[in-house]
């Protein structure tokens, strides 16, 4: 069964430092990968996605992230963190057999940004 | 494109009673819905998935008798939590997922969510 692992429960960043958040997931064929964030009390919007390709993916908000087979990882990166960031980020990987898909999320990384 | 609502976004209701959450894919057809809980500083845990027409699948350990889900068309699917009890308070996530959209037909679409505070 796959698995994902986000490693950091929570990270404090300064407005404009750049960020990286972990994921590093356990899938026995090649992932679909999702990076979502959610505000408080909200739903969930993705952020970026990775199926197959280019392993450097690109996002909204000036998110990216590159996937690295040999490291099972898709960090999330930003080169500079703006206060609106704050929210809880989770990585989710895909099974897909068919018509039907299954989303395994990570725990999730809350992310506070300071002034 | 690809917009799922939930209604309603968030309920109190007493012990006992039973609570609908509906969730609709808004501009497209979404033969496979999702429910998914979250409680308060966690993860999302998938419940059960719904395909229209035919019983829901649900995941180990989710009681089919307390969490009743019905896909009637490709653009509603409700949750009805039955006899709730307090430990039933979470946040209930629906997803949506649009197989006829090419590129994106392996994406789900998620709801805003539910909150639900059974007293």
């Amino acid at each position: 069964a796959q698995s994902v692992t986000q490693p950091d429960i929570h990270i404090t960043v300064s407005e404009g430092a750049s960020l990286e958040l972990r994921c590093n997931y356990s899938y026995g064929a090649t992932p679909y990968l999702f990076w979502y964030v959610q505000s408080p009390g909200q739903g969930l919007q993705l952020l970026l996605k990775y199926f197959s390709g280019d392993t450097l993916v690109q996002g909204i908000k000036g998110f990216e992230a590159e996937f690295k087979r040999s490291q099972s990882s898709f960090n999330l990166r930003k080169p500079s963190v703006h206060w609106s960031d704050a929210a809880e980020y989770f990585c989710a990987v895909g099974l897909y057999t068919g018509t039907a898909s299954k989303l395994t999320f990570g725990t999730g990384t809350r992310l506070q940004v300071t002034l | 494109g690809a917009v799922v609502s939930q209604h309603p976004s968030w309920v109190i209701c007493k012990s006992g009673t039973s609570v609908k959450i509906e969730c609709r894919s808004l501009d497209f057809q979404a033969t496979t819905m999702f429910w998914y809980r979250q409680f308060p500083k966690q993860s999302l845990m998938l419940m059960a998935t719904s395909n229209e027409g035919s019983k829901a699948t649900y995941e180990q350990g989710v009681e089919k008798d307390k969490f009743l889900i019905n896909h009637a068309s490709l653009t509603l699917s409700t949750l009805t939590v039955t006899s709730a009890h307090p430990e039933d308070s979470s946040f209930y996530i629906c997803s949506a997922r649009d197989p006829l959209a090419g590129g994106r037909s392996n994406e789900q679409f998620f709801g805003p969510g539910t909150r639900l505070t059974v007293l």
